[in-house]
């Protein structure tokens, strides 16, 4: 499986965009980059994905190097409930998703 | 997005007994669920793949005999922990696929004394 790498803990001020990144070297041409976050004592929960083209939706952005290499998730305007450990996670479509250990996310006040 | 469901959110039971763990894709039919499990301060790891209507296949160490896992339809798949003992006091966690995305459920939070 192709592995991602993401620094262990970042932190941010309120109301300010957040860049979170994420390192992918080895990706192959069929992997999907999925973004997902874990709010604490809750399940994990999808923010988004993409193949090529960067991506928009009404919870983040998802910017992806043309090289495919690295991806970067962008949150616009960041809120305590943005507090969370983040996970880039490659899959290539039908493949179950292998958790490492995320960004942890701090949003301060 | 889509929502999936787990039932009970938190359970204690005693030692030696067995505890039956229910995860519902609401508004969707997945034939793929998965079954994860969490412990303090780790990340999730990946227990099991449920495939409606056929066994599951299970991760390396993951001892099918003790995690039993059902799949009888496209919106449920159950995970029933065998003889519970202490070590598998954790924070469960399924996910239906639809499409090229998993959804998650909330968790089962499980304390066996």
């Amino acid at each position: 499986d192709a592995k991602t790498t993401q620094p262990n803990s970042m932190e941010s001020n309120e109301e300010e965009p957040v860049h979170l990144p994420c390192n992918h070297s080895t990706i192959s041409g069929t992997d999907y980059i999925h973004w997902y976050r874990q709010l604490p004592s809750q399940g994990p929960e999808y923010v988004i994905h993409g193949l090529t083209s960067n991506v928009n939706n009404r919870m983040a952005s998802l910017a992806i190097a043309e090289d495919r290499k690295s991806s970067t998730l962008i949150l616009h305007r960041a809120t305590l409930r943005d507090a969370a450990v983040y996970y880039c996670i490659l899959t290539k479509g039908n493949e179950k998703l292998t958790f490492g250990t995320g960004t942890r996310l701090t949003i301060i006040p | 997005g889509a929502v999936v469901s787990q039932h009970p959110s938190w359970v204690i039971c005693k030692s030696g007994t067995s505890v039956k763990i229910e995860c519902r894709s609401l508004d969707f039919q997945a034939t793929t669920m998965f079954w994860y499990r969490q412990f303090p301060k780790q990340s999730l790891m990946l227990m099991a793949t449920s495939n409606e209507g056929s066994k599951a296949t299970y991760e390396q160490g993951v001892e099918k005999d003790k995690f039993l896992i059902n799949h009888a339809s496209l919106t449920l798949s159950t995970l029933t922990v065998t003889s519970a003992h202490p070590e598998d006091s954790s924070f469960y966690i399924c996910s239906a696929r639809n499409r090229e995305t998993q959804y998650f459920g909330p968790g089962t939070r499980l304390l066996v004394l």
